[in-house]
């Protein structure tokens, strides 16, 4: 299967700071990709669709000025979390698609945590 | 909105016992896919579905998506401990919405 990397796997930062986080699809063109947030034993929660040259689609409930996603080419989005808090500790998972086909590959995801 | 909903949440069971997870959505889906999580891991496609009553099956795992295109099935016959994770499904809505929507996982855990 196609794969798709993130970095940094993992991140520990100091609150009110903005930590990056890349996803690159690796073999394939991502048309779309999407950046979902997962809380302990819980599931997927999607918090925006991000599409190449375009702006990102968020859910209702995420909020685009804290979660800032830029799609500049087919194969890199990031994600920045401004002004971390605690509360924005959790682990990032990106996933990407090209055109053709419906399945989404993941990314191996980012650990963050705000102290 | 849309809601995918799986059932049972946790699973234990005894190494050679079988395994079911179920899901059900609010609303008709044009596919259903599934997926695994290791403890730790990220999620991995398994399989999609996409015709009505369509079963497909993958070595000790069965697949089946209902006649509505509603719900769907993951079996596993005789489990081993390298099944241990968490399951999800997950399935486009109508519309094209380009988004899938992920059930809340079953996590199983095998006892050896």
């Amino acid at each position: 299967g196609a794969v798709v990397s993130q970095h940094p796997s993992w991140v520990i930062c100091k609150s009110g700071t903005s930590v990056k986080i890349e996803c690159r699809s690796l073999d394939f063109q991502a048309t779309t990709m999407f950046w979902y947030r997962q809380f302990p034993k819980q599931s997927l929660m999607l918090m925006a669709t991000s599409n190449e040259g375009s702006k990102a689609t968020y859910e209702q409930g995420v909020e685009k000025d804290k979660f800032l996603i830029n799609h500049a080419s087919l194969t890199l989005s990031t994600l920045t979390v401004t002004s971390a808090h605690p509360e924005d500790s959790s682990f990032y998972i990106c996933s990407a698609r090209d055109g053709l086909a419906a399945e989404q590959f993941f990314g191996p995801g980012t650990r963050l945590t705000v102290l | 909105g849309q809601q995918v909903m799986q059932i049972p949440q946790y699973q234990h069971v005894q190494e050679g016992e079988d395994f079911t997870t179920y899901c059900n959505s609010s609303t008709t889906l044009s596919n259903i896919q599934w997926y695994k999580q290791r403890p730790g891991g990220h999620p991995v496609f398994l399989i999609q579905l996409v015709k009505s009553g369509e079963v497909k099956k993958q070595k000790r795992l069965t697949f089946q998506f209902g006649e509505a295109k509603k719900n769907s099935s993951l079996h596993i016959t005789a489990t081993q401990t390298t099944d241990v994770g968490t399951y999800f499904c997950a399935g486009y809505g109508s519309g094209n919405t380009g988004k899938l929507i992920f059930g809340q996982g079953t996590t199983l855990q095998v006892k050896p």
